[in-house]
């Protein structure tokens, strides 16, 4: 059974750093890109990038481009969603996705939970 | 980047009644690579459609697709109580990848 497991909720304060992460299991993790997802509270949804565990290629959204970090760590099939210096505006739930491209991308059928992060004072 | 607009923002309708659901993309969506997915308060969104057309699997049938190009619709033929929720078109067909604002679909 495919599963996409992340860590759980936090709550910072401004300007901390933070990293969130998404376990894969029951497929080959490294074949597979792992997609981030934003939720501002009360929002819709917005995909901030993606990376590729297998050779750590890595894309972002224009809009998301030098505010987070994605990465994977291929060894421990897990996925990771990072910031260096937390803002108010980053409270919402982050969810992992599994993305596939073959032939073309194909569609998002496994997400994981979401992680909830709150950056308050 | 593909902008998507639904339509309407909110739709109130009685269990029972069929919903149609609207999704214009600002440009033709590649390899009509349109998915529709529900989300419930508190839950991660759920793949319902993909291709525009193809009910994902283990959704039921009273949820269907149709459209190409750059006009998209959701249909739901008959409103079931575990239908109410919100519901995001999503062209992930062309980096980078978006979604629409979605259509709440609540109980009149």
């Amino acid at each position: 059974e495919v599963q996409l497991v992340q860590s759980g909720a936090e709550i910072k304060k401004p300007g901390e750093s933070l990293k969130i992460s998404c376990k894969g299991s029951g497929y080959s993790f490294m074949h597979y890109w792992i997609g981030w997802v934003r939720q501002m509270p009360g929002k819709g949804l917005e995909w901030m990038g993606s990376v590729y565990p297998a050779d750590s290629d890595t894309r972002y959204s224009p809009a998301f481009e030098g505010q987070v970090t994605i990465s994977a760590d291929k060894y421990i099939d897990t996925a990771y969603l990072q910031w260096s210096g937390l803002k108010a505006s980053d409270t919402a739930i982050y969810y992992c996705a599994r993305l596939w491209y073959s032939g073309g991308w194909q569609p998002w059928n496994y997400w994981g939970q979401g992680t909830l992060v709150i950056v308050s004072t | 980047e593909v902008v998507l607009t639904q339509s309407p923002g909110t739709l109130s309708l009685s269990p029972g009644v069929r919903a149609t659901l609207s999704c214009r993309a600002s440009q033709s969506v590649s390899r009509s690579s349109l998915a529709w997915y529900q989300q419930k308060p508190g839950q991660a969104p759920r793949l319902l459609i993909y291709g525009a057309s193809n009910r994902a699997t283990g959704i039921p049938d009273r949820f269907s697709g149709s459209g190409s190009g750059t006009d998209f619709t959701l249909t739901i033929s008959g409103l079931e109580p575990e239908d109410f929720a919100v519901y995001y078109c999503q062209q992930y067909g062309t980096s980078p990848f978006t979604f629409g604002p979605g259509t709440k679909v609540d109980i009149k």
